[in-house]
């Protein structure tokens, strides 16, 4: 069965500095990639996916994610902080045979230091 | 454009009682799902319809939870019987299709929280 994992609760970093979100996945078939945002008592904002081709995925607000097939992590990644940024991150994954559901990792909670 | 819409916001019940939550799904999307968001967890899969019907519904924890879409477009999640640990944020999603072959994203309403007392 798929399966995502997050294996930090939280992540502190300094404003200006650059960040690392990480995740890792386990599918059967071809990995679908996700990573949203969520802000308080707000839903999910979508950040940016991986399908197929480059490993390097840019996204909103600055993201970016690197797909490691060999070491099944899709990690995010900005490279200057803001405060703003601080909120809690999700990865998701979507099995590539058609099943439409994202499993989701129990998120990572970001904050940005000024 | 508009995004999702759940109403309402939140909701608060007594155990025992029945409860409906709505979504409104971006307009001309096809593909509607709904999830669950226990407090400190990532959300879980409940069930999801392609246009009326539901396509998939492995993620409903049991015969107390239903949901409807009729005319392809509004559902509604309903809930028999609440329990306390029912108590969680509802969210609902849509996507353009349902089997994007590109990885169609989904978009997330607000979300609904459910306090079951």
């Amino acid at each position: 069965a798929q399966s995502v994992a997050q294996p930090e609760d939280q992540v502190n970093v300094a404003e200006g500095n650059p960040l690392t979100v990480k995740c890792t996945y386990s599918v059967s078939g071809n990995p679908y990639l996700f990573w949203y945002v969520q802000y308080p008592n707000r839903g999910l904002q979508f950040l940016l996916k991986y399908i197929t081709g480059d490993n390097l995925v840019k996204g909103s607000y600055g993201f970016e994610a690197e797909f490691n097939k060999s070491q099944t992590s899709f990690h995010l990644k900005k490279p200057s902080a803001l405060v703003s940024d601080s909120a809690l991150y999700f990865c998701a994954v979507r099995e590539g045979r058609g099943y439409n559901k994202l499993i989701f990792g129990a998120g990572t909670r970001l904050a940005v230091h000024p | 454009g508009a995004g999702v819409s759940q109403t309402p916001s939140n909701k608060v019940t007594e155990k025992g009682k029945y409860v409906e939550l709505r979504c409104d799904p971006i307009s001309g999307h096809t593909a509607l799902y709904w999830y669950r968001q226990s407090l400190g967890q990532g959300p879980e899969f409940l069930i999801y319809f392609q246009g009326t019907g539901a396509a998939d519904d492995s993620g409903l924890p049991n015969d107390r939870f239903f949901a409807v879409r009729p005319e392809g477009s509004v559902s509604t999640l309903k809930i028999q019987r609440t329990e306390r640990g029912d108590s969680a944020v509802y969210l609902c999603a849509s996507s353009l299709f349902p089997r994007g072959g590109l990885g169609e994203t989904q978009y997330f309403g607000p979300g609904t929280r459910l306090l079951v007392l």
